[in-house]
């Protein structure tokens, strides 16, 4: 089973911040949290990871909790082409150990 | 990030037959992984694909249903056998390691539709 819990669906306005949440009460000491989307028809994309300290990249934000138990992913300003079911997913960070996949969060990017 | 593609894209296929989906990336790869998406479903692991070695499949799934191959470090191909209209889904593989990053990478998947 996956070990997080993501709110099924969210809707976020055009060119305002999309936050994200994510419940991962039971993480490990070892495993990052990753943050995938996918769009309509396509594979997951990798969007960004981090284990405890914050970390931006160019496409989003990931916040993470001082005592780990959930994270924010955050989209700065939200397009259209943003929408797309957006996974949370906590993992061993070492080569071979698969994701397991939740239900994700539908986000809606409105006009 | 990597270049991974399949093939077919999609595929429209007759029950009781057999369609193998190749997926090729890049560069090598120790692991690839093999999943499958049900209509309106997330993602769920059939098997893991080692070069060399036999894969590893999750319970629900054998090797006798989808039989898979990895004859080398940039190439897999997972066979869905026998099938039925309940095989209807997205299949998707992935890749570990890639430039030494630590997650993995997806391909486009295959869509197939049983009838």
């Amino acid at each position: 089973d996956a070990k997080t819990t993501q709110p099924p669906s969210m809707d976020c306005a055009e060119g305002r911040a999309a936050n994200l949440p994510c419940n991962h009460s039971t993480i490990s000491g070892n495993e990052y949290v990753y943050w995938y989307r996918q769009i309509h028809s396509q594979g997951p994309q990798y969007i960004i990871h981090g284990l405890k300290n914050n970390e931006t990249n160019e496409m989003a934000s990931l916040i993470i909790t001082e005592d780990r138990k959930s994270s924010t992913l955050i989209l700065p300003h939200a397009t259209l082409r943003d929408t797309a079911v957006y996974y949370c997913i906590v993992r061993v960070d070492y080569h071979g150990q698969n994701f397991v996949f939740g239900p994700g969060t539908r986000l809606s990017v409105l006009p | 990030s990597a270049v991974i593609s399949q093939k077919p894209s999609r595929d429209i296929c007759q029950r009781g037959t057999s369609l193998t989906i190749q997926c090729q990336v890049d560069s090598q790869v120790t692991m690839m992984f093999w999943y499958r998406q049900q209509p309106g479903q997330s993602l769920t692991l059939i098997a893991t694909a080692n070069q060399g070695s036999e894969a590893t499949y999750e319970s629900g799934f054998v090797i006798d249903k989808f039989p898979i191959s990895r004859p080398n470090l940039t190439f897999s191909t997972l066979t869905v056998s026998n099938m039925s209209p309940e095989d209807s889904s997205i299949y998707l593989c992935s890749v570990d390691g890639i430039r030494g990053r630590e997650t993995q990478y997806f391909g486009p998947g295959t869509r197939l539709l049983v009838l």
